[in-house]
């Protein structure tokens, strides 16, 4: 059990590009979660996934945001043209059924300059 | 949306005291859990709750899981200096369908040596 692993730690971008993050969860790990965390606050819910399929999406992931999670393994978060409001830490997670606990990556940083 | 009412936002205290935080809801919750975050890095598990009333310890942690399902609780008992961060408390309610959470805003803990 390597645990939840994302990459890359940080990354900064000018206004209007495009970023991806990847993100690799728990092996037998069948539940994927994206997070949102900004300064002061907890972790906001964006995305779920159950394997490859996508089941919710938070109303705070606007059309400029995608989650993709292919084979039911890794996942990617791509945001298309980054407003400065995009910058945060997201944070992916994982857990199997029947356990609710969420295990943590350590977290994108991005900032949009 | 569901909204969690973490108290205190920080706390300075003496190595060697205890401390003791709560996490408060309008709504009822099927699981809650309490995590640490360290800067930098995304939130670890410290503790799970699956049943109201229950009380639960890990090491010098102990967290309840109200009557209500309205409120948790989490003690740490004669604090060290790496006990330093930002607890979280989250709560769940989905029913076994994604496990979503929801998180409070935050108990940052400061521990002067």
């Amino acid at each position: 059990d390597t645990g939840v692993s994302q990459n890359p730690r940080h990354k900064i971008t000018k206004r209007g590009q495009n970023v991806t993050f990847r993100c690799d969860p728990i092996s037998e790990h069948n539940r994927l979660y994206w997070y949102r965390q900004t300064l002061g606050q907890g972790p906001e819910f964006l995305t779920y996934f159950q394997n490859e399929a996508q089941l919710e999406k938070s109303r705070l992931l606007s059309d400029r945001f995608s989650a993709e999670r292919p084979k039911g393994s890794f996942s990617t978060l791509e945001i298309q043209r980054t407003e400065q409001g995009d910058s945060a830490m997201y944070l992916c997670a994982s857990s199997r059924q029947g356990a609710p606990a969420n295990t943590f990556g350590s977290g994108t940083r991005l900032t949009v300059v | 949306g569901q909204q969690l009412n973490q108290s205190p936002q920080s706390m300075f205290i003496q190595e060697g005291e205890d401390v003791s935080m709560n996490c408060t809801s309008s709504s009822i919750f099927n699981t809650w859990l309490w995590y640490k975050q360290d800067p930098g890095e995304g939130p670890v598990l410290l503790i799970a709750l699956y049943k109201a009333g229950e009380l639960t310890s890990n090491g010098r942690l102990t967290a309840q899981f109200g009557i209500t399902r309205k409120d948790s609780f989490l003690n740490i008992s004669a604090s060290i200096p790496s006990d330093v961060g930002i607890y979280f408390c989250a709560g769940e309610n989905s029913g076994g369908s994604n496990y979503k959470l929801t998180f409070g805003k935050g108990t940052l803990l400061t521990v002067n040596p």
